[in-house]
């Protein structure tokens, strides 16, 4: 079944230090991939989307992401993480419908 | 932008009630409008994908007959919880989408938390 890894539900970095969010999916066809946001008790907003143009995607916010589809990965970074960065983030992955399949989420953590 | 908003944001009702939930896409057309469920510290489920005067296409387990869809115009889709259960609390979210293919962003809106007592 397709679907998509979150690895680590919960990150912590210092303020300043650089954020590295995991996501891998599993498919034999590159899907097209998205990173979302989500601050507590609001919806998503959409970081950046991959969909088969440039490989390193460059989003909102200073975060950009990788696609490397020999590591099925779809990696989320940001050189430096103010305090405003803590959320929740989400990994998400469609194919040939309009559906999201969304990963479990990893919460990020930014400590002073 | 593309703005979605959400109707009511919170709402609390009795056990057995029925609740309806707007979404509404403020600044562009909506060809197809999505409805998600949050549990806490969990993921988004997606319950049902809408277009625009047709029937909704619910994903498998989630009963049709409870979660009631309308997507009436290309700015405006419904959900109602039909005979509400506490087991029904959660948070809904919905998603609209300008066009039908898959590269289409779908912008979310901030989330209706129900809960029932």
């Amino acid at each position: 079944a397709q679907s998509v890894t979150q690895l680590g539900s919960h990150v912590s970095v210092s303020e300043g230090a650089l954020v590295l969010l995991r996501c891998n999916y599993s498919s034999s066809v590159p899907p097209y991939l998205f990173w979302y946001v989500q601050y507590p008790n609001q919806g998503l907003q959409l970081l950046l989307k991959y969909t088969s143009a440039a490989t390193l995607v460059k989003g909102i916010n200073g975060f950009e992401a990788e696609f490397k589809k020999s590591e099925t990965s779809f990696h989320l970074t940001k050189p430096s993480a103010p305090m405003s960065d803590a959320a929740e983030y989400f990994c998400a992955v469609s194919y040939n419908t309009d559906k999201l399949i969304f990963g479990t989420g990893t919460r990020l953590q930014v400590f002073p | 932008g593309a703005v979605v908003s959400q109707h009511p944001s919170r709402v609390i009702c009795k056990s057995g009630t029925s609740v309806k939930i707007e979404c509404r896409s403020l600044d562009f057309q909506a060809t197809t409008m999505f409805w998600y469920r949050q549990f806490p510290k969990q993921s988004l489920m997606l319950m049902a994908t809408s277009n625009e005067g047709s029937k909704a296409t619910y994903e498998q387990g989630v009963e049709k007959d409870k979660f009631l869809i309308n997507h009436a115009s290309l700015t405006l889709s419904t959900l109602t919880v039909t005979s509400a259960h506490p087991e029904d609390s959660s948070f809904y979210i919905c998603s609209a989408q300008k066009g039908q293919g898959n590269t289409d962003t779908q912008y979310f809106g901030p989330g209706t938390r129900l809960t029932v007592l």
